[in-house]
Protein backbone atom coordinates (compact mmCIF):
# COMPACT_ATOMS: atom_id res chain seq x y z
CA UNK A 1 0.00 0.00 0.00
CA UNK A 2 1.21 3.16 0.21
CA UNK A 3 -0.33 5.78 3.46
CA UNK A 4 0.07 8.83 3.81
CA UNK A 5 -0.66 10.06 7.83
CA UNK A 6 -1.34 13.77 8.79
CA UNK A 7 -1.29 15.13 12.04
CA UNK A 8 -2.76 17.31 13.58
CA UNK A 9 -6.28 16.45 11.95
CA UNK A 10 -7.63 19.53 13.85
CA UNK A 11 -6.33 22.46 15.31
CA UNK A 12 -7.32 26.28 17.09
CA UNK A 13 -4.67 28.39 17.43
CA UNK A 14 -4.59 32.53 18.83
CA UNK A 15 -3.83 34.64 16.37
CA UNK A 16 0.16 35.18 16.59
CA UNK A 17 0.67 31.81 17.14
CA UNK A 18 2.72 29.67 14.71
CA UNK A 19 1.02 26.08 14.46
CA UNK A 20 3.19 22.89 13.00
CA UNK A 21 1.38 19.86 10.52
CA UNK A 22 3.34 16.64 9.87
CA UNK A 23 2.95 14.26 7.01
CA UNK A 24 4.03 11.06 7.06
CA UNK A 25 4.67 8.50 4.70
CA UNK A 26 4.22 5.17 6.41
CA UNK A 27 5.83 2.44 4.65
CA UNK A 28 7.30 4.33 2.05
CA UNK A 29 9.79 6.86 1.32
CA UNK A 30 8.73 9.75 -0.15
CA UNK A 31 11.48 12.13 -1.61
CA UNK A 32 8.98 14.46 -2.69
CA UNK A 33 5.55 15.40 -1.06
CA UNK A 34 2.90 18.31 -1.79
CA UNK A 35 0.69 20.56 0.31
CA UNK A 36 -2.53 21.84 -0.80
CA UNK A 37 -4.70 24.16 0.91
CA UNK A 38 -8.45 23.66 0.48
CA UNK A 39 -10.96 26.35 1.21
CA UNK A 40 -15.13 25.40 1.99
CA UNK A 41 -16.46 24.19 -1.22
CA UNK A 42 -13.45 24.65 -3.90
CA UNK A 43 -11.02 22.32 -4.80
CA UNK A 44 -7.17 21.96 -3.63
CA UNK A 45 -4.59 24.89 -4.24
CA UNK A 46 -1.05 23.45 -4.49
CA UNK A 47 0.48 25.45 -2.47
CA UNK A 48 4.43 24.12 -2.33
CA UNK A 49 6.27 21.18 -3.80
CA UNK A 50 8.33 19.84 -0.86
CA UNK A 51 11.54 18.56 -1.21
CA UNK A 52 13.23 16.01 0.78
CA UNK A 53 16.99 17.84 1.87
CA UNK A 54 16.41 20.99 -0.02
CA UNK A 55 14.11 23.97 -0.30
CA UNK A 56 10.50 23.48 -0.98
CA UNK A 57 9.23 25.15 -4.38
CA UNK A 58 6.18 27.32 -3.60
CA UNK A 59 3.44 28.21 -5.81
CA UNK A 60 3.56 32.00 -7.18
CA UNK A 61 1.09 33.70 -4.80
CA UNK A 62 2.23 31.83 -2.13
CA UNK A 63 4.26 33.18 1.46
CA UNK A 64 7.41 31.10 1.52
CA UNK A 65 7.95 32.77 4.96
CA UNK A 66 4.72 32.81 6.34
CA UNK A 67 4.22 29.11 5.21
CA UNK A 68 7.50 27.05 6.19
CA UNK A 69 8.06 23.74 4.81
CA UNK A 70 10.72 21.41 6.27
CA UNK A 71 11.06 17.77 4.67
CA UNK A 72 14.19 16.24 6.41
CA UNK A 73 13.36 12.77 5.96
CA UNK A 74 12.22 10.67 3.65
CA UNK A 75 9.19 10.06 5.25
CA UNK A 76 7.73 13.43 7.08
CA UNK A 77 7.28 16.77 5.87
CA UNK A 78 6.53 19.53 7.76
CA UNK A 79 4.57 22.96 7.50
CA UNK A 80 4.70 25.23 9.97
CA UNK A 81 2.13 28.67 9.82
CA UNK A 82 3.92 31.06 11.01
CA UNK A 83 2.21 33.69 13.06
CA UNK A 84 -1.27 32.81 11.89
CA UNK A 85 -4.42 34.95 11.36
CA UNK A 86 -7.72 33.95 10.94
CA UNK A 87 -7.48 34.44 7.43
CA UNK A 88 -5.30 31.29 7.67
CA UNK A 89 -7.71 29.35 8.59
CA UNK A 90 -8.50 26.48 6.19
CA UNK A 91 -8.11 23.04 5.47
CA UNK A 92 -4.62 21.73 5.02
CA UNK A 93 -4.00 18.45 2.90
CA UNK A 94 -0.71 16.94 2.24
CA UNK A 95 0.08 14.13 -0.03
CA UNK A 96 2.84 12.11 -1.27
CA UNK A 97 4.38 10.01 -4.78
CA UNK A 98 5.11 6.38 -4.14
CA UNK A 99 6.70 5.34 -7.50
CA UNK A 100 5.09 2.41 -9.09
CA UNK A 101 1.78 2.52 -6.95
CA UNK A 102 -0.89 3.25 -9.16
CA UNK A 103 -1.34 6.38 -9.69
CA UNK A 104 1.35 7.82 -7.24
CA UNK A 105 -0.07 9.97 -5.27
CA UNK A 106 -1.81 9.56 -1.54
CA UNK A 107 -3.44 12.05 0.42
CA UNK A 108 -3.23 12.46 4.01
CA UNK A 109 -6.73 12.80 5.72
CA UNK A 110 -5.80 16.80 6.43
CA UNK A 111 -5.53 19.09 8.82
CA UNK A 112 -8.44 21.98 9.70
CA UNK A 113 -6.74 24.97 11.45
CA UNK A 114 -8.86 27.49 12.30
CA UNK A 115 -7.28 30.54 14.05
CA UNK A 116 -8.86 32.56 16.32
CA UNK B 1 0.55 27.02 -15.99
CA UNK B 2 -1.79 24.03 -16.94
CA UNK B 3 -5.21 24.54 -16.23
CA UNK B 4 -7.95 21.80 -16.07
CA UNK B 5 -11.72 22.85 -16.26
CA UNK B 6 -13.75 20.49 -14.44
CA UNK B 7 -17.99 20.70 -15.00
CA UNK B 8 -20.48 21.16 -13.84
CA UNK B 9 -19.87 22.26 -10.35
CA UNK B 10 -22.59 21.60 -9.06
CA UNK B 11 -25.21 18.44 -9.45
CA UNK B 12 -28.27 17.40 -7.99
CA UNK B 13 -30.25 14.11 -9.70
CA UNK B 14 -32.68 11.60 -8.71
CA UNK B 15 -31.15 8.11 -7.48
CA UNK B 16 -31.04 5.97 -10.35
CA UNK B 17 -30.31 8.18 -12.96
CA UNK B 18 -27.30 8.61 -14.95
CA UNK B 19 -24.96 11.81 -15.17
CA UNK B 20 -21.70 12.29 -16.48
CA UNK B 21 -18.71 14.96 -15.54
CA UNK B 22 -16.16 16.39 -17.70
CA UNK B 23 -12.76 17.59 -17.13
CA UNK B 24 -11.35 19.38 -20.15
CA UNK B 25 -8.00 21.46 -20.78
CA UNK B 26 -5.87 22.89 -23.80
CA UNK B 27 -2.64 21.08 -22.26
CA UNK B 28 -1.61 17.85 -23.05
CA UNK B 29 -1.33 15.89 -19.29
CA UNK B 30 0.96 12.59 -19.00
CA UNK B 31 -1.33 11.16 -16.60
CA UNK B 32 -5.30 12.18 -15.23
CA UNK B 33 -6.82 11.13 -12.63
CA UNK B 34 -10.28 11.09 -10.80
CA UNK B 35 -10.42 11.37 -6.87
CA UNK B 36 -13.45 11.10 -4.62
CA UNK B 37 -13.18 13.47 -1.26
CA UNK B 38 -15.62 13.09 1.58
CA UNK B 39 -16.48 16.35 4.07
CA UNK B 40 -13.27 16.69 6.49
CA UNK B 41 -11.09 14.10 4.74
CA UNK B 42 -8.32 13.43 2.13
CA UNK B 43 -9.10 13.15 -1.38
CA UNK B 44 -9.38 8.95 -1.89
CA UNK B 45 -7.90 8.14 -5.60
CA UNK B 46 -11.19 6.54 -7.71
CA UNK B 47 -8.81 6.00 -11.18
CA UNK B 48 -5.33 6.82 -13.04
CA UNK B 49 -5.56 6.85 -17.24
CA UNK B 50 -2.24 7.27 -18.56
CA UNK B 51 -2.88 6.20 -22.70
CA UNK B 52 -4.99 8.69 -24.95
CA UNK B 53 -8.69 6.81 -25.90
CA UNK B 54 -8.48 4.69 -22.35
CA UNK B 55 -11.46 3.83 -21.11
CA UNK B 56 -11.36 2.00 -17.57
CA UNK B 57 -14.69 0.68 -15.74
CA UNK B 58 -14.91 0.74 -11.68
CA UNK B 59 -18.51 -0.88 -11.11
CA UNK B 60 -20.96 1.82 -12.16
CA UNK B 61 -18.09 4.34 -12.85
CA UNK B 62 -17.04 4.61 -16.23
CA UNK B 63 -13.75 7.05 -16.90
CA UNK B 64 -12.82 7.63 -20.38
CA UNK B 65 -9.02 9.38 -21.52
CA UNK B 66 -9.60 11.42 -24.73
CA UNK B 67 -7.81 10.63 -27.66
CA UNK B 68 -5.25 13.64 -27.78
CA UNK B 69 -4.63 13.38 -23.49
CA UNK B 70 -6.31 16.89 -23.05
CA UNK B 71 -9.54 15.96 -21.91
CA UNK B 72 -11.42 13.43 -19.63
CA UNK B 73 -14.87 11.99 -18.48
CA UNK B 74 -16.70 10.21 -15.73
CA UNK B 75 -19.96 8.43 -15.88
CA UNK B 76 -22.32 7.17 -13.25
CA UNK B 77 -24.56 4.95 -13.72
CA UNK B 78 -27.73 4.42 -11.93
CA UNK B 79 -26.84 6.89 -9.25
CA UNK B 80 -26.88 5.50 -5.57
CA UNK B 81 -27.24 7.86 -2.47
CA UNK B 82 -23.69 7.03 -1.68
CA UNK B 83 -22.28 8.25 -4.90
CA UNK B 84 -22.81 11.58 -3.11
CA UNK B 85 -19.28 14.02 -2.86
CA UNK B 86 -16.62 15.99 -4.06
CA UNK B 87 -15.36 14.77 -7.89
CA UNK B 88 -12.00 16.02 -8.37
CA UNK B 89 -10.26 15.56 -11.79
CA UNK B 90 -6.30 16.24 -11.65
CA UNK B 91 -3.55 15.57 -13.71
CA UNK B 92 0.43 15.53 -14.08
CA UNK B 93 2.22 17.60 -17.20
CA UNK B 94 4.71 16.20 -19.48
CA UNK B 95 7.94 15.88 -17.57
CA UNK B 96 6.04 17.57 -14.24
CA UNK B 97 5.53 15.66 -10.94
CA UNK B 98 3.31 18.23 -9.17
CA UNK B 99 -1.03 17.53 -9.53
CA UNK B 100 -3.26 20.23 -11.31
CA UNK B 101 -6.61 19.51 -9.71
CA UNK B 102 -9.93 21.03 -12.01
CA UNK B 103 -12.48 22.75 -9.67
CA UNK B 104 -14.53 20.21 -8.57
CA UNK B 105 -17.82 18.73 -8.79
CA UNK B 106 -20.67 18.06 -5.78
CA UNK B 107 -22.12 15.96 -6.58
CA UNK B 108 -25.64 15.51 -4.48
CA UNK B 109 -28.15 12.31 -5.26
CA UNK B 110 -31.11 12.49 -3.66
CA UNK B 111 -33.46 9.11 -2.60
Amino acid sequence: GAVVSQHPSRVICKSGTSVKIECRSLDFQATTMFWYRQFPKQSLMLMATSNEGSKATYEQGVEKDKFLINHASLTLSTLTVTSAHPEDSSFYICSASKTGFEGGYTFGSGTRLTVV
Amino acid sequence: TQLLEQSPQFLSIQEGENLTVYCNSSSVFSSLQWYRQEPGEGPVLLVTVVTGGEVKKLKRLTFQFGDARKDSSLHITAAQTGDTGLYLCAGTGQGAQKLVFGQGTRLTINP
